[in-house]
């Protein structure tokens, strides 16, 4: 079993729908939850950075964090063309210099006009 | 954000020639830095870990022979892919730390070997 569980998709949803992405994990031990876009042939993008457990918003993008049940989501709201991409989830034990992060395997998103 | 730069973004080589991939932290100061491999429609796997003036730390089943990694300053990393082979081809990315703060992911390079 894979510490970080993603399912890979893809996800098709038409534009303006509400893109719902999640991850579930094994070690308890993770505090800090992050989730990355990717485009094709490119470098990952930081897009949200949480701690713990709870809810965090910027923009369109709403991550949630649940230690409890050892599940994040990612929700985009009013998707566009422009979010078609590949989504990764990634959480690390601590913030701490030299830490290392552990990736699920990405969904992709397609986001149809 | 703070930005990271890989070069070359792409490479081609014949089989059994050495590639260096440059990492740059170009805004700030990684005092780490990390090399990915990553294979299309997977996940990125974590290579090797990059302490600016200290041998970096292989990952399991990575061969520190045929993968050289240097950092020599605060601001940049190489991966020196030796001898190498149509298996060896890949998307390799590098990123950067600063203490405490979060990762940033380099554009990456990608390597086609023939």
């Amino acid at each position: 079993q894979k510490e970080v569980e993603q399912d890979p998709g893809p996800l098709s949803v038409p534009e303006g729908a509400i893109v719902s992405l999640n991850c579930t994990y094994s070690n308890s031990a993770f505090q800090y939850f992050m989730w990355y876009r990717q485009y094709s042939r490119k470098g990952p993008e930081l897009l949200m950075y949480t701690y713990s457990s709870g809810n965090k918003e910027d923009g369109r993008f709403t991550a949630q964090v649940d230690k409890s049940s050892k599940y994040i989501s990612l929700f985009i709201r009013d998707s566009q063309p422009s979010d078609s991409a590949t989504y990764l989830c990634a959480m690390s034990v601590s913030r701490a210099a030299g830490n290392k992060l552990t990736f699920g395997g990405g969904t992709r998103v397609l986001v149809k006009p | 954000g703070a930005v990271v730069s890989q070069h070359p973004s792409r490479v081609i080589c014949k089989s059994g020639t050495s590639v260096k991939i440059e990492c740059r932290s170009l805004d700030f100061q990684a005092t780490t830095m990390f090399w990915y491999r990553q294979f299309p429609k997977q996940s990125l796997m974590l290579m090797a870990t990059s302490n600016e003036g200290s041998k970096a730390t292989y990952e399991q089943g990575v061969e520190k022979d045929k993968f050289l990694i240097n950092h020599a300053s605060l601001t940049l990393s190489t991966l020196t892919v030796t001898s190498a082979h149509p298996e060896d081809s890949s998307f390799y990315i590098c990123s950067a730390i600063v203490p405490y703060n979060e990762q940033f992911f380099g554009p990456g390079t990608r390597l086609t070997v023939l």
